[in-house]
C-alpha cells in the first residue's frame, strides 16, 4: 500500500526558502517507472503542478516557477524534498506530493497536503 | 489562465448524466492521455480516471472519459448527492515538457 505525507513549516515569511518534505513508503523511488511530484493549491483556486523527481534522478519544472524550484531525493531513501526560494504571500496554498508511475502516467495516490501560509 | 480549460460550473439532478469538458491543445491533449481528479471540499484530489478512459480501483463505473483531437471529457452517469465536488483535468504537455491542470469544474447536484 503505498502512502505519502507532507511536513514541513505552516508558516513562512516573504523572501524566505520552503522547504517541504515528503516521506512515502510503499514503493522505492529506486525501481524503474516510480516518480514523486508537487503539485499545490491556493485557497479557493485550481491545482497547479510544481515538480517531479523521477527515479533515474531525473527532474521537471513548472516553466513558470523554475528557477525557484529545486527537487531532491532526501537523505533517507524514502523522502523527497522540495525547495521554494523568495516566498511570497501568493505562494500561500495547499502543497502535495503525489505518486507517478511511467513518467507521464498519472499522480495516482496523494498525500493529504501540508498549508504553508505567507506572512510577515 | 490554466492551459486546460475547463467550465468553472455544472450541474444535474440526480439520476442524469452530467459532461464536463476539458479543451486542451496539440502539445498535450493532442500527444497525451488524460487524467481526471475528484475533490472534495478540504481533502486531497484522488484519482477518477486515468489514461483517458481508465479506472482506478475502486472508481464506479458510471464515471467515464473520453478523448478526441484537442479535448478530453468526463462524464457522470446516474448522478448521486455524494458526486458533488471539483474535477479536474490534468495532462502532460511536451511544449511545456510538464504537467498540466484544468481551472476545475464544480459539480453541484441538485
Amino acid at each position: 500500500q503505498i502512502t505519502l505525507k507532507e511536513s514541513g513549516p505552516t508558516v513562512v515569511k516573504p523572501t524566505q526558502t520552503l522547504a517541504l518534505t515528503c516521506a512515502f513508503s510503499g514503493f522505492s523511488l529506486a525501481t524503474d517507472g516510480m516518480g514523486v511530484g508537487w503539485i499545490r493549491q491556493p485557497p479557493g483556486k485550481a491545482l497547479e503542478w510544481l515538480a517531479l523527481i523521477y527515479w533515474n534522478d531525473d527532474k521537471r519544472y513548472s516553466p513558470s516557477l523554475k528557477s525557484r524550484l529545486t527537487i531532491t531525493r532526501g537523505t533517507s531513501k524514502n523522502q523527497v524534498v522540495l525547495a521554494m526560494t523568495d516566498m511570497d504571500p501568493v505562494d500561500t496554498a495547499t502543497y502535495y506530493c503525489a505518486h507517478n508511475f511511467g513518467g507521464r502516467g498519472a499522480f495516482d495516490i496523494w498525500g493529504q497536503g501540508t498549508t504553508v501560509t505567507v506572512s510577515s | 489562465q490554466s492551459v486546460l480549460t475547463q467550465p468553472p460550473s455544472a450541474s444535474g439532478t440526480p439520476g442524469q448524466k452530467v459532461t464536463i469538458s476539458c479543451s486542451g491543445s496539440s502539445s498535450n491533449i493532442g500527444k497525451n492521455t488524460v487524467n481526471w481528479y475528484q475533490q472534495f471540499p478540504g481533502t486531497a484530489p484522488k484519482l477518477l480516471i486515468y489514461s483517458n478512459n481508465q479506472w482506478p480501483s475502486g472508481v464506479p463505473e458510471r464515471f467515464s472519459g473520453s478523448k478526441s483531437g484537442t479535448s478530453a471529457s468526463l462524464a457522470i452517469s446516474g448522478l448521486q448527492s455524494e458526486d458533488e465536488a471539483d474535477y479536474y483535468c490534468a495532462v502532460w504537455d511536451d511544449s511545456l515538457d510538464g504537467w498540466v491542470f484544468g481551472g476545475g469544474t464544480k459539480l453541484t447536484v441538485l
